[in-house]
């Protein structure tokens, strides 16, 4: 079951600079995504979510992209900080369930 | 900030016995579920649980997995018979209300080591 797919296992970026992780989803009744954050010894926290009528919701540092005509979405987060260094996770929204992707570990080094 | 709240945060068991995980939601969410990683893969659904009823649940969920609602704080997890297979992180979440826009919350979870 390879609904919601992470590409990238990790990641590594400079303080300061863009940090994008990439998802892509194959199922097209999908119509909410969120991303979550997940440090070790700890659960997912939920940072940021979007909606299918949506192409871009922003919170602060972090932005989702979502286009849903190549079933993909993007969180960027500028800048990045060291603090931020954690695996994320894209997750679905299918009714009564997420479904997650494999997470992409995100490394930011001074 | 209320949070999910998740005990204990480690369980050994010997393979064969019964286990009950319990978990905290926060106090006005109505909807309540469980997940499970095994280590190195993903999270993965097990079940969610609305109005004291099961409103879905995944493949893995067999027979040998129940959940509980006992009173108006708690939500279990029960493991009948425990197989080497069921090691794994295991994580509470609940979320306020059927709309689906809504995020899940999750708790820190429980480690669960079967020998």
């Amino acid at each position: 079951d390879q609904q919601v797919k992470q590409n990238s296992p990790s990641l590594s970026v400079q303080e300061g600079r863009i940090s994008i992780l990439n998802c892509d989803y194959t199922n097209s009744m999908f119509d909410y995504f969120l991303w979550y954050k997940k440090y070790p010894a700890e659960g997912p926290t939920f940072l940021i979510s979007i909606s299918s009528i949506k192409d871009k919701n922003e919170d602060g540092r972090f932005t989702v992209f979502l286009n849903k005509s190549a079933k993909h979405l993007s969180l960027h987060i500028v800048p990045s900080q060291p603090g931020d260094s954690a695996v994320y996770f894209c997750a679905a929204s299918a009714l009564y369930k997420l479904i997650f992707g494999t997470g992409t570990r995100l490394q930011v080094f001074p | 900030e209320p949070e999910v709240t998740q005990t204990p945060s480690h369980q050994v068991t010997q393979m064969g016995q019964e286990v009950i995980l319990r978990c905290v939601p926060i106090s006005n969410h109505l909807y309540f579920y469980w997940y499970r990683q095994i280590l190195g893969q993903k999270v993965e659904f097990l079940v969610s649980f609305y109005n004291n009823e099961i409103s879905e649940k995944s493949e893995i969920f067999d027979d040998q997995f129940s959940v509980e609602r006992p009173d108006g704080s708690n939500f279990t997890l029960k493991i009948r018979s425990t197989k080497l297979e069921d090691s794994a992180m295991y994580f509470c979440a609940s979320k306020v209300d059927r709309g689906i826009n809504q995020p899940q919350h999750f708790g820190d979870g429980t480690r669960l080591s079967i020998l």
